[in-house]
């Protein structure tokens, strides 16, 4: 079964370090996102992306953070400068629209201290 | 809009027992419907998904969901409980595509919890 991954499983950095959280989506999926889960609560919506530029985004998905796919095959989540609120799980999840339903990765936990 | 409300926050089971996690939802248009599991440090695992064809949908590990449009309900049921199904479950409503840019709406999950 095709798989979508991330790295690493777990960062930790520092308050007002970048960090850059790296996905490889299942390779004829066109549609990729990026979701948050901070320990606890439910999972959110960050970004939608397609074609190359962002398709829908929420709230909390402000200047602080930046998606790219910038070869073809990783799709990658920056934070610029990274807040202790920011500490949570990121999910990244890939979708080919006509098969209806993502695939998830096993996610990155990131750790701001 | 579309959002999901999971009515238990946390269910426990005894091993060998039936399990039920209920979900309702609410959609302005025909929804897409989807359990997914999510075991301690793990990511999230699609168990099943309702895409407009039979309501009632056979998942990985021996569970199963009914769509049921009157009730606004798709809970999720498995006959009997293995200690490996403790996790948490998320129910999750999409809207079509073309509508939303296919956004999931993810519920406030359910713990499971299996006492041997």
């Amino acid at each position: 079964e095709p798989e979508v991954t991330q790295t690493p499983s777990h960062q930790v950095t520092q308050m007002g370090q970048e960090v850059i959280l790296r996905c490889v989506p299942i390779s004829n999926h066109l549609y990729f996102y990026w979701y948050r889960q901070i320990l606890g609560q439910k999972v959110e919506f960050l970004v939608s992306f397609y074609n190359n530029e962002i398709s829908e985004k929420s709230e909390i998905f402000d200047d602080q953070f930046s998606v790219e796919r910038p070869d073809g095959s990783n799709f990658t989540l920056k934070i610029r400068s990274t807040k202790l609120e920011d500490s949570a799980m990121y999910f990244c999840a890939s979708n080919d629209r006509d098969n209806y339903g993502y695939t998830f990765g096993s996610g990155t936990r990131l750790t701001v201290v | 809009a579309q959002s999901v409300t999971q009515l238990d926050s946390h269910v426990s089971v005894s091993e060998g027992t039936p399990v039920l996690l209920r979900c309702n939802y609410s959609s302005s248009y025909s929804p897409s419907l989807f359990w997914y599991v999510q075991h301690p440090n793990k990511g999230l695992q699609l168990l099943l998904k309702y895409t407009s064809a039979a309501t009632l949908v056979k998942g990985i590990n021996g569970f199963e969901a009914e769509f049921k449009k009157s009730e606004t309900s798709f809970h999720l049921t498995k006959p009997s409980a293995h200690m490996s199904d403790a996790a948490e479950y998320f129910c999750v409503v999409s809207a079509p595509p073309a509508l939303t840019g296919n956004q999931f709406y993810f519920g406030t999950g359910t713990s499971l919890t299996v006492i041997p």
